[in-house]
């Protein structure tokens, strides 16, 4: 069964301090790694797919990268409107679901 | 740009009840699937469907759900009598093909009482 890992729980930074989020993940073969934003009462929005280790796609202030057991969704210089819950979410090849980690809660104090 | 929409915003329904929600997801999108995420807790898969067909569906749907495409554009989940455990916010995706990325609705609260 495939599962999904993230950490931290919930982080706290100053507006301007980067940091990276984790993403560890067992599949019995990798289709897609997915990220998602979740603002309270939402649905999930989408930001990146990855498919293949060393692969990296970036889209202002947010860099994810991938590697053969995890993924680290990077933020530069975050400011209070990236204030959200991070998901990340895998496919197999084997089937069409979304496997979702239990996300990370990030907030940017002013 | 196109979106994922869900109707209603918050669902407030007897247990035992019968609930129909409704999606219509993007235009040219193929794939469509139910999610439920009950408070606090991952959002979790109910139902893929392809070509009018359920193409894959979890544990948690059981005979209990149903999944149904009336018409060209719109998508919809029944539960034929609900349970206290229904409780959850409940949202619709797409995409264009299975390996694009999954859309997602803004959700339906459903409260079951």
């Amino acid at each position: 069964e495939d599962q999904v890992t993230q950490s931290p729980e919930a982080l706290r930074l100053q507006e301007g301090e980067s940091s990276s989020l984790n993403c560890s993940y067992t599949v019995s073969g990798l289709r897609g790694l997915f990220w998602y934003r979740q603002d309270p009462g939402k649905g999930p929005e989408f930001l990146f797919t990855l498919y293949s280790a060393g692969e990296e796609k970036e889209k202002e202030r947010l860099k994810a990268t991938l590697t053969k057991k995890e993924s680290f969704l990077h933020i530069t210089a975050p400011k209070p409107e990236d204030s959200a819950t991070y998901l990340c979410a895998v496919t197999n090849f084997g089937n069409e679901k979304l496997t979702f980690g239990t996300g990370t809660r990030l907030t940017i104090i002013p | 740009e196109p979106e994922v929409t869900q109707t209603p915003s918050h669902q407030v329904t007897q247990m035992g009840q019968e609930v129909i929600l409704r999606c219509v997801p993007i235009s040219n999108h193929l794939y469509f699937y139910w999610y439920r995420q009950i408070l606090g807790q991952k959002v979790e898969f109910l139902v893929s469907f392809y070509n009018n067909e359920i193409s894959e569906k979890s544990e948690i749907f059981d005979d209990q759900f149903s999944v149904e495409r009336p018409d060209g554009s719109n998508f919809t989940l029944k539960i034929r009598s609900t349970k206290l455990e229904d409780s959850a916010m409940y949202f619709c995706a797409s995409s264009e093909t299975v390996n694009q990325p999954q859309h997602f609705g803004d959700g339906t609260r459903l409260s079951i009482l």
